[in-house]
């Protein structure tokens, strides 16, 4: 079964940079899929950030592209995303989520780290 | 800013038929992209309903199914039931934004 755990810090001051970490356990990164992130601010609906291949090859939300990297550990079985600049716009609950590269769905999901964005 | 539009919310009583609908444009949708979809329960991660706009994932009954055409996309719930309550999301691939979208979310009430 494959599974998914986000963890960050829940709280980041306006201007600094989120740093979040999604471990994947069940699954070889070395397999036919990407790895995504994904967030919903409170009470909205949801967006995609970005996603990375195993390979390294990556794809950004152009909204976010100029804030965001994200980046894959297979030795660690584990993708980050680093967000700079934080802004209140950016609190938000943020998912991993596996993506089938045959079909672009997400079919594995993390529970979510919700980060708020707070002097 | 979505760019997929989903009705903000249906209603039926158990047992009941009902529909959510997905609109998109010649960018996404109508270019031919796949559209998904997902259930998602209070405080809870989206889970998978429907992918590559028709098919179901391993467990999810059949009274969930999804249809295209152009450039919309529905799911439908029939014999609904208590537990179907939740939020609905459709998602594709926008090409003109070359990013992935989501739908606006349809919350789906039980009567």
């Amino acid at each position: 079964q494959v599974q998914l755990q986000e963890s960050g810090p829940g709280l980041v001051k306006p201007s600094e940079t989120l740093s979040l970490t999604c471990a994947v356990s069940g699954a070889s990164m070395s397999t036919l899929n990407w790895w995504s992130w994904v967030r919903q601010s409170p009470g909205m609906g949801l967006e995609w950030i970005a996603h990375i291949y195993h390979t390294g090859s990556t794809n950004y939300n152009p909204s976010l592209r100029s804030r965001v990297t994200i980046s894959l550990d297979e030795s660690k079985n584990q993708i980050s995303l680093n967000l700079n600049s934080v802004t209140a716009a950016d609190t938000a609950m943020y998912y991993c989520a596996r993506q089938r590269s045959s079909s672009a769905s997400l079919d594995y999901w993390g529970h979510g780290t919700l980060v708020t964005v707070s002097s | 800013q979505s760019v997929l539009t989903q009705p903000p919310s249906v209603s039926g009583a158990p047992g009941q038929r009902v529909t959510i609908s997905c609109a998109g444009s010649t960018s996404n949708i109508g270019a031919g992209h796949d559209v998904h979809w997902y259930l998602q329960l209070p405080g809870t991660a989206p889970k998978p309903l429907i992918y590559n706009s028709i098919s179901r994932p391993s467990g999810v009954p059949d009274r969930f199914s999804g249809s295209k055409s152009g450039t919309s996309a529905s799911l439908a719930i029939t014999g609904l039931q208590a537990e179907d309550e939740a939020d609905y999301y459709c998602q594709s691939y926008d090409s003109s934004l070359t990013a992935y979208v989501f739908g606006t979310g349809t919350k789906v009430t039980v009567l």
